[in-house]
């Protein structure tokens, strides 16, 4: 069936390393991809989103990759901090607008000093 | 500065009463969605509505659940009679509807059904 799935739970980095969160989608069609950040006790929040037209988009020390031919999404958070502890979430939409945006399972990303 | 705002934030019921729950999405926002989320099941889209009409509600229950948007700034989400098993956090969330927008989720309810 369609689904969205996360590949590693749970990450644990380093104050100051690279973080990379890996999503596997299953639809070709998809063709919107976001990722969010969830913190304790909050909603999701946007980071960074990409179009299936593209391979790389990046934001402030994130980078989001897109390879549609094996159909897999990847957060990279550059000199991850303590702040950036949270769960993440990929998010695929089958079309260019906010319709229907089907979540992952989620990562939960640990920063330690 | 702009957000979504639900309500109530905590809402503890015994099985059998009715719940609702209330959303009020960014001014000017005509894409609105209800999420709910759980461990087990992680973030499921319950509905969502496009200038306040229904466009898909296949994921939520239909016996129990109903979504409405009486105006442009409210959203509702009603569970009658509640079960614990609808214990879970319900997220509204608001777009644009345009290419290439995100949503942006509300603070959350948090229900307990005992």
């Amino acid at each position: 069936g369609e689904s969205v799935g996360l590949h590693l739970p749970t990450l644990s980095v380093q104050e100051g390393d690279n973080s990379i969160i890996n999503c596997a989608y299953s639809n070709s069609a998809s063709d919107y991809f976001i990722w969010y950040k969830q913190e304790s006790g909050k909603g999701p929040q946007f980071i960074i989103d990409i179009r299936s037209n593209m391979d790389k988009r990046q934001g402030q020390r994130v980078t989001v990759l897109l390879n549609k031919t094996v159909k897999h999404l990847s957060l990279q958070i550059a000199a991850t901090q303590p702040g950036d502890s949270a769960v993440y979430f990929c998010a695929e939409s089958r079309s260019y607008n906010t319709d229907k945006l089907i979540f992952g399972t989620g990562t939960r990303l640990q920063v330690f000093p | 500065d702009a957000r979504v705002t639900q309500t109530p934030r905590h809402k503890v019921t015994e099985m059998g009463q009715e719940v609702t729950m209330r959303c009020q999405p960014i001014l000017g926002h005509n894409t609105v969605f209800w999420y709910r989320q759980t461990m087990m099941q992680g973030l499921e889209l319950l509905a969502y509505f496009r200038n306040r009409a229904p466009l898909d509600d296949s994921g939520m229950p239909k016996d129990r659940f109903s979504a409405e948007m009486p105006d442009a700034t409210l959203a509702t989400l009603k569970i009658q009679p509640s079960e614990p098993r609808d214990s879970a956090v319900y997220f509204c969330a608001s777009g644009l509807g345009t290419a290439n927008t995100e949503a942006f989720f509300g603070q959350g309810t948090r229900l307990t059904v005992v």
